[in-house]
């Protein structure tokens, strides 16, 4: 079974701070994906990689910015958190033509 | 730009009746339509999905209705149970294997017993 781990349920932060998600995933697969989930907006890609070291923009990336130093551990960073970026953050991985695999969820509250 | 639009936001259906969570697309270059289910505090899981080529796809209580030339599809849970109560979010992709999903808004379903 495909397990995503991501490393806090819940997150509290200041505005200006800057944050790490962390996302680790024991499949071996190549793509790891970071998304938001907002109430009415569904979810929202913001960074994926296909590779180590390899990222690419999704549709709302600005504010963030993410780190793959190895294949397992996909890392979204807020470089200085504001309030507009209190949301669910999901990390997902997937392998060549399988289904997203999520992880439960980081609850980020920026104050 | 919302490139899947999905309705209702939020459904209330009686224990046995029929669940229906429609979305439609704009990108006709879609051809993967995968559907995801939410339960609170887990990540969503893929449900069922569906490629263009055929007009239906069953498995179980949970069928994939598609409608090509509407550029619609939708989801069907027939005899609904009070454990079907979850988030259900519809995606599309250009084909399975892409690196974006865009996924719905979500429809917020609650069978009542």
């Amino acid at each position: 079974d495909v397990k995503v781990t991501q490393s806090s349920r819940y997150l509290v932060k200041r505005t200006g701070e800057k944050v790490f998600l962390e996302c680790v995933q024991d499949m071996d697969h190549e793509n790891m994906f970071w998304y938001r989930q907002d109430p009415g907006l569904g979810l929202r890609l913001i960074y994926f990689s296909y590779d180590v070291k390899m990222k690419e923009k999704g549709d709302i990336p600005e504010g963030y910015s993410v780190s793959r130093e190895k294949k397992e551990r996909f890392s979204l960073i807020l470089e200085s958190a504001s309030t507009n970026q209190t949301s669910m953050y999901l990390c997902a991985s997937r392998g060549a033509n399988s289904p997203l695999h999520f992880g439960n969820g980081t609850r980020l509250t920026v104050t | 730009q919302q490139q899947v639009k999905q309705s209702p936001q939020s459904l209330i259906v009686q224990k046995g009746g029929i669940s229906i969570i429609n979305c439609a697309y704009e990108n006709t270059a879609f051809d993967y339509f995968p559907w995801y289910q939410q339960f609170p505090g887990k990540g969503p899981a893929l449900l069922i999905a569906i490629r263009p080529d055929v007009s239906e796809k069953k498995e179980g209580r949970f069928t994939i209705s598609f409608n090509k030339s509407a550029k619609q599809f939708s989801l069907h849970i027939m005899d609904s149970q009070p454990g079907d109560s979850a988030t259900y979010f519809c995606a599309a992709s250009v084909h399975q294997g892409a690196q974006k999903l865009v996924f719905g808004q979500g429809t917020r379903l609650t069978i009542n017993p």
